[in-house]
């Protein structure tokens, strides 16, 4: 079973990067069984895909989020990471790791993390 | 980008009642619809996928079907831990859209 565990600073500065990890077990990033994402979630808003990676090193980005986004693996940590530059109060939301199998649905979640930016 | 049209955004509902959701693709999707359930300060949890397929450990109270780009969530004999909000979410294309939810409320 697929488990995953975001970790990462709770709170940003405004123009700063939000850098968080998702940590796997059950599974291999670098398997190609698997896919890997981030979903985001605004305070009492809804669902807002953020991007996906594949194990070939495919990324695919959220149109509205590309040109600050970046998102890598590490096959040593069995880790894969999100990295969002210039950020502003709108980036504010909790932050949830996503894993699937294949090309089937995107059914294993982390608990997610809440990324608050602030001065 | 392909836009999911969810409705309606809330409802209230009695314990044992039918309820039905219904999501629009703007455009074809195949089968290519997933639902989640996101009770309040949890993860959301995938209920059905490729439109009509129950996950494995899902209550058989709920089920999707899927006519062209209109999909439905139905839930049979609402219980008290299915008040919640649900969403769907596309993943025909590589760029995943989800709709704006809906909230199932106690009446």
């Amino acid at each position: 079973q697929v488990q995953m565990q975001e970790s990462g600073p709770e709170l940003v500065k405004p123009s700063e990067t939000l850098s968080l990890a998702c940590s796997v077990s059950g599974g291999s990033i670098s398997s190609s069984s698997y896919y890997w994402a981030w979903v985001r979630q605004p305070p009492g808003k809804g669902l807002e895909w953020i991007g996906t990676m594949y194990y070939s090193g495919s990324t695919y980005y959220n149109p509205s989020l590309r040109s600050r986004l970046t998102i890598s693996g590490d096959t040593s940590k069995n880790q894969f990471s999100l990295n969002l530059n210039f950020v502003t109060a709108a980036d504010t939301a909790m932050y949830f790791c996503v894993g699937g199998y294949s090309s089937g649905p995107p059914g294993y979640w982390g608990q997610g993390t809440l990324v608050t930016v602030s001065s | 980008d392909i836009q999911m049209t969810q409705s309606p955004s809330s409802l209230s509902a009695s314990v044992g009642d039918r309820v039905t959701i219904t999501c629009r693709a703007s455009q074809r999707i195949s089968r290519f619809l997933n639902w989640f359930q996101q009770r309040p300060g949890e993860a959301p949890k995938l209920l059905i996928y490729e439109g009509t397929s129950l996950r494995n450990g899902v209550p058989s109270r709920f089920s999707g079907s899927a006519f062209g780009t209109d999909f439905t969530l139905t839930i049979n004999s609402l219980q008290p831990e299915d008040f919640a909000t649900y969403y769907c979410q596309q993943g025909y294309t590589t760029l995943w859209t989800f709709g704006q939810g809906t909230r199932v409320e106690i009446k």
